[in-house]
């Protein structure tokens, strides 16, 4: 049964720190992983990684996944209190389909 | 950016009944819509990849019966949960693919959640 694991599952930092959020994936026919935020209903999308060892940045976030061990971790620099939400990874499949997702990590920044 | 509107976000009905759940994508055309589930403190799990103009494609477990999709135009995607029983309650969640658009990971849109609770 295709499944996707992330740890921790909820998470409090101030503001300033670095975080590590980790997502560990058993995907049939995998093909990438995504990573999503979600901060009131609607997931939003944030990388989509398909080659393992190449690193995707976006500001403050940056994300890297390993293809041989099947995890990937999503590092968060100089959180701000904008930065609480639930992240949430989830593998999809050769079509291209988010198959499954994790149960996500509550990352709450306080000042 | 694109925007899914999904409703309603919420919806009470009795066991029995069947209710409906809509899922439009707003500023973009939709040839595939995907709907999800999500249980109390579970992952969000595939239910069906719902296509424009032919029949949808459910994932195993998932009764096809129950969960009657349609997907009639290139912007809209309906989930309707069949004789609803006080175990379909969950959180269901829909998105939409771009059609436009190559491929990319951020060409999947999805819509705010309906919460249903059959009483």
């Amino acid at each position: 049964e295709d499944k996707v694991v992330q740890s921790p599952l909820s998470l409090v930092v101030h503001e300033g720190d670095t975080v590590t959020l980790n997502c560990s994936y058993e995907v049939t026919n995998f093909r990438s992983l995504l990573w999503y935020k979600q901060e009131k209903k609607a997931p939003t999308f944030l990388f989509m990684l398909t080659s393992s060892g190449i690193e995707k940045k976006s500001g403050r976030l940056s994300s890297i996944l390993d293809k041989k061990e099947l995890f990937s971790i999503l590092n968060i620099t100089a959180t701000q209190t904008g930065d609480s939400a639930v992240y949430l990874c989830a593998g999809t499949n050769s079509g291209n389909t988010p198959l499954v997702f994790g149960k996500g990590t509550r990352l709450s920044v306080i000042a | 950016g694109a925007v899914v509107s999904q409703h309603p976000s919420w919806v009470i009905c009795k066991s029995g009944t069947s209710v409906k759940i809509e899922c439009r994508s707003l500023d973009f055309q939709a040839t595939t819509m995907f709907w999800y589930r999500q249980f109390p403190k579970q992952s969000l799990m595939l239910m069906a990849t719902s296509n424009e103009g032919s029949k949808a494609t459910y994932e195993q477990g998932v009764e096809k019966d129950k969960f009657l999709i349609n997907h009639a135009s290139l912007t809209l995607s309906t989930l309707t949960v069949t004789s609803a029983h006080p175990e379909d309650s969950s959180f269901y969640i829909c998105s939409a693919r771009d059609s436009g658009r190559v491929w990319d990971g951020n060409t999947i849109y999805f819509g705010e959640g309906s919460w249903l609770t059959v009483v």
